[in-house]
């Protein structure tokens, strides 16, 4: 079965600051996906970022970034330089790629409040 | 490219009343579809997916059922609604090449 926890039920940073949202995984499925989406107060789910379990390197997009630790089977993303507009709720998801589709499992979120 | 709709974008509806909700997906072919429940304040609760036409599988027992008439056609379903299944409903389809799961605008459900 797979697991997704994110255990900071909100965070607080200043604009311009880097935070780090924590999120640990539990699956024992060698080939699986982590994903990070951004959900504002619309409603939407944005996709941020992609790490799969066999990708060397850490995923970047833009300001977002994907601190992967295997060992520890964790997740976190980090947002650097954080704008007003980075405010939302994010959400770590997981997904195991070799049941022949993929279904997403999501953890229960963590609201990111950036003030000036 | 392709793109997700659902609707209705908000709907309130008495105990016991039926539901419709509606999600289609233009320019995939064969997608594989979601139904998702997001309660107040809470993550995200996988309801159905489909892997193809009149292919469903259920996550969790409840009062919901999903169906696909077409390909490209999700809905999401009730005979009774119960005040438990208030919510955000989102469809969403999976692009096979990187695993992404593309949503819709989502579906703000509450009952009375």
């Amino acid at each position: 079965a797979q697991k997704i926890t994110q255990t900071q039920p909100g965070m607080f940073v200043q604009e311009k600051e880097a935070v780090t949202l924590d999120c640990t995984y539990d699956t024992s499925d060698p080939s699986y996906g982590l994903f990070w989406y951004k959900q504002p107060s619309s409603g939407e789910m944005i996709f941020l970022i992609y790490q799969g379990s066999y990708d060397q390197q850490n995923a970047t997009e833009g300001r977002y970034s994907l601190n992967f630790q295997k060992a520890r089977k964790s997740a976190n993303l980090v947002i650097s330089a954080s704008q007003l507009g980075d405010s939302a709720m994010y959400f770590c998801a997981m997904s195991l790629m070799n049941t022949g589709f993929q279904k997403l499992v999501f953890g229960t979120g963590t609201r990111l409040l950036v003030s000036p | 490219s392709q793109t997700i709709h659902q609707w209705p974008a908000t709907l309130v509806q008495p105990v016991g009343s039926p539901l419709s909700l509606e999600c289609t997906v233009e320019g995939t072919s064969n997608p594989n579809l979601y139904w998702y429940r997001q309660a107040a304040g809470r993550g995200l609760q996988l309801l159905f997916y489909s892997v193809g036409i009149g292919q469903i599988s259920s996550e969790v027992p409840q009062n919901l059922s999903a169906s696909r008439p077409q390909d490209r056609q999700f809905i999401l379903s009730s005979k009774k609604l119960l005040l438990s299944d208030s919510g955000f409903y989102l469809c969403a389809w999976t692009s096979w090449n990187t695993g992404e799961l593309f949503f819709g605008e989502g579906s703000r459900l509450t009952v009375l």
